[in-house]
């Protein structure tokens, strides 16, 4: 079957770095997204890998490796705001519509 | 522009009994796709619409059920309530379904808070 593997939580201080990691056993798929979601509230989109490598937006930067079946999504000078939950979610080419969804990781940052 | 709206926001069933749940998507958009999200599981597909016709149904019973109008707000269905559905309903608009599509053009709704008792 298709899946998406997180973390369950993963606990920083403010200013630091955290990297968040998604391993995933499917194949082809559009690309790896990462969604935020505060207090069950709506996800928000956060970042898109269609190719492998490094995307960077603002604070945070994704990245993807097809071959190692892995991306990950790095937080950068953390703030208190960023404590949410964080999905990684593929679409696969089979199945228009649709959208995977890993457990989530529960982030939590410490002053 | 408005986002997507979800209604009602909280409810609570008893067992048996069956819920509509509403989605009015974001003007223009004509994909609208419901999500299940619990503890246990997370997020789950549970199918999409796109001009009013079913375009993929995750692995959920029959229980489940949806539509789409016209004017592409969407409503889902659960009939024969059980405790297991309680469960937090998302619903998903874009222009064109949230598979192949850009995932920066998906939108999700607050959802709507299911409790069966």
């Amino acid at each position: 079957g298709q899946s998406l593997e997180q973390p369950s939580e993963v606990t920083a201080v403010e200013g630091a770095i955290v990297q968040i990691n998604c391993t995933y056993q499917t194949s082809g798929f559009y690309g790896l997204s990462w969604y935020q979601q505060h207090d069950g509230g709506a996800p928000t989109f956060l970042s898109y890998n269609a190719l492998d490598g490094l995307e960077e937006t603002g604070r945070f930067s994704s990245f993807l490796s097809r071959s190692d079946s892995y991306g990950y999504l790095l937080l950068q000078e953390l703030q208190m705001k960023d404590s949410a939950s964080y999905f990684c979610a593929v679409g696969p080419s089979n199945q228009g519509g649709k959208l995977i969804f890993g457990q989530g990781t529960e982030l939590s940052v410490k002053p | 522009k408005a986002g997507v709206t979800q209604t009602p926001r909280y409810l609570i069933k008893t067992r048996g009994q069956q819920v509509t749940l509403s989605c009015s998507p974001i003007s223009g958009h004509r994909s609208v796709s419901w999500y299940q999200q619990t503890p246990g599981q997370g997020l789950q597909f549970l199918f999409e619409y796109f001009s009013e016709t079913q375009r993929n149904k995750g692995n959920f019973p029959g229980r489940f059920s949806g539509r789409q109008f016209s004017n592409s707000r969407s409503e889902m269905n659960v009939s024969t309530l059980e405790l297991g559905d309680s469960a937090l309903y998302l619903c998903a608009s874009s222009l064109w379904g949230t598979g192949g599509a850009n995932p920066n053009t998906i939108y999700f709704g607050e959802g709507s808070w299911l409790t069966v008792v």
